[in-house]
């Protein structure tokens, strides 16, 4: 596609339940960024794949949180046990190389209730 | 770890002044990235500065990175209602991924 594609765009879930948020990147990016934002907060960084490998995880906050990226194209960012604390704004950006520009989606709003 | 600040948090303005944000690393960066997020949106690029004491200009924004590459900052002058919104710096280790800083949301009053 012509951008980075998020699905869904809003995601209500009830405590306890697992969630999946998927990301469609720009093709032939090799670069995915998952990001998370809160009300009046900057993106707070999760994840970051180079390909199919994740790069740099060190943002994830616990073991709840888990980001796959099989083919190098897709990305999936599962959330088990969802917490009401996990209610924000996920993002993804893809660039096309480690100095590139990303470009983000418009994001998952993630409502735990 | 590598941490991003950005004063101030929020800039109120008269429309036609001029403002500074201002971008800080406690790391020295590979590159420094400059986002804008208008209400219920996504970031938006804006600039990437790579040199050290770099400065590029679009129109009525001016960006500065430091001679360290360690700091940045986005000056505005003339200001318009358009130009509301949040503005991010995003710092980029040698290691790839990128750091956002708070943001300076800035209200421009007509």
């Amino acid at each position: 596609g012509a951008g980075v594609s998020q699905t869904p765009s809003n995601k209500v879930t009830e405590k306890g339940k697992y969630v999946e948020l998927r990301c469609d990147p720009i093709s032939g990016h090799t670069a995915l960024y998952w990001y998370r934002q809160s009300l009046g907060q900057g993106p707070e960084f999760l994840i970051y794949f180079q390909g199919t490998g994740a790069a740099d995880d060190s943002g994830l906050p616990n073991d709840r949180f888990f980001a796959v990226r099989p083919e190098g194209s897709v990305s999936t960012l599962k959330i088990q046990r969802t917490e009401r604390g996990d209610s924000a704004v996920y993002l993804c950006a893809s660039s096309g190389g480690t100095e590139g520009r990303a470009f983000f989606g418009q994001g998952t709003r993630l409502t735990v209730v | 770890g590598q941490q991003v600040m950005q004063i101030p948090q929020y800039q109120h303005v008269q429309e036609g002044e001029d403002f500074t944000t201002y971008c800080n690393s406690s790391t020295t960066l590979s590159n420094i990235q400059w986002y804008k997020q208008r209400p219920g949106g996504h970031p938006v690029f804006l600039i990437q500065l790579v040199k050290s004491g770099e400065v590029k200009k679009q129109k009525r924004l001016t960006f500065q990175f430091g001679e360290a590459k360690k700091n940045s900052s986005l000056h505005i002058t003339a200001t318009q209602t358009t130009d509301v919104g949040t503005y991010f710096c995003a710092g980029r280790g040698s290691w790839g991924k990128f750091q956002f800083g708070a943001g300076t949301q800035v209200v421009v009053t007509p």
